[in-house]
């Protein structure tokens, strides 16, 4: 059972536009919340995270938003750029049981922005 | 420079042949991690390690076995015993915030 879903398996945006890449998830005991961005044959990097304390955080053009009700976050690049196009993955893990920070991931976005 | 290395870049190993990656970090990090990416598939936890000398599966053990030594290296061994071992595997490790991670390996059974 997959318990992080990213239900888009692409998403193609004009550059200079907005990119929303959504993720939900289905355990209650994530608590905090990361996007990767990944190229082909690269290791992931790491972008930006969100505790479940908050439901904003933003870090120049990425802002993430955690709506925990709905058990759903999503990414936002503002401006898109078309360095920006990769696959990103979100991905969610229990902190509050104690040092285990194993993450469980989504199966990735492609997103491509157009010249 | 702190990072994670992973070598090598490409592997290439006949079937029914045993094959280890290396994972090496200097970022001084208690927890260590191996995933394997398939297409389509995003990535999934093979085994961890938080601690020197303790190790766990993750979602897909089977078929390989890990080593925890040293805090700075954690090797994965890919056994004959894995059914479908053609993949890209990523190693990473992590402090008290986020996972780091390697370059990767692009392994290959022929």
């Amino acid at each position: 059972d997959q318990q992080v879903k990213q239900n888009s398996p692409s998403l193609s945006v004009q550059e200079g536009r907005i990119s929303i890449l959504n993720c939900d998830y289905t355990n209650s005991m994530f608590d905090y919340f990361l996007w990767y961005k990944k190229y082909p044959a690269e290791g992931p990097t790491f972008l930006i995270s969100i505790s479940s304390i908050k439901d904003k955080n933003e870090d120049g053009r990425f802002t993430v938003f955690l709506n925990k009700s709905a058990k759903h976050l999503s990414l936002h690049i503002v401006p898109s750029q078309p360095g920006d196009s990769a696959v990103y993955f979100c991905a969610a893990s229990e902190r509050s049981g104690g040092s285990n920070y194993k993450l469980t991931f989504g199966k990735g976005t492609l997103l491509t922005v157009n010249p | 420079d702190g990072g994670i290395t992973q070598s090598p870049k490409y592997l290439f190993r006949k079937e029914g042949q045993n094959v280890t990656l290396s994972c090496e970090q200097n970022l001084n990090h208690d927890a260590m991690y191996w995933y394997r990416q398939d297409p389509g598939q995003g990535l999934r936890l093979i085994y961890y390690s938080q601690i020197v000398n303790d190790f766990q599966k993750g979602d897909i053990a089977e078929g390989y076995s890990v080593s925890r030594e040293k805090k700075e290296s954690f090797p994965l061994t890919v056994t004959s015993a894995q059914k479908n071992p053609t993949a890209f595997y990523l190693c990473a490790s992590s402090g008290r915030t986020e996972q780091f991670f390697g370059p990767g390996t692009r392994l290959t059974v022929l």
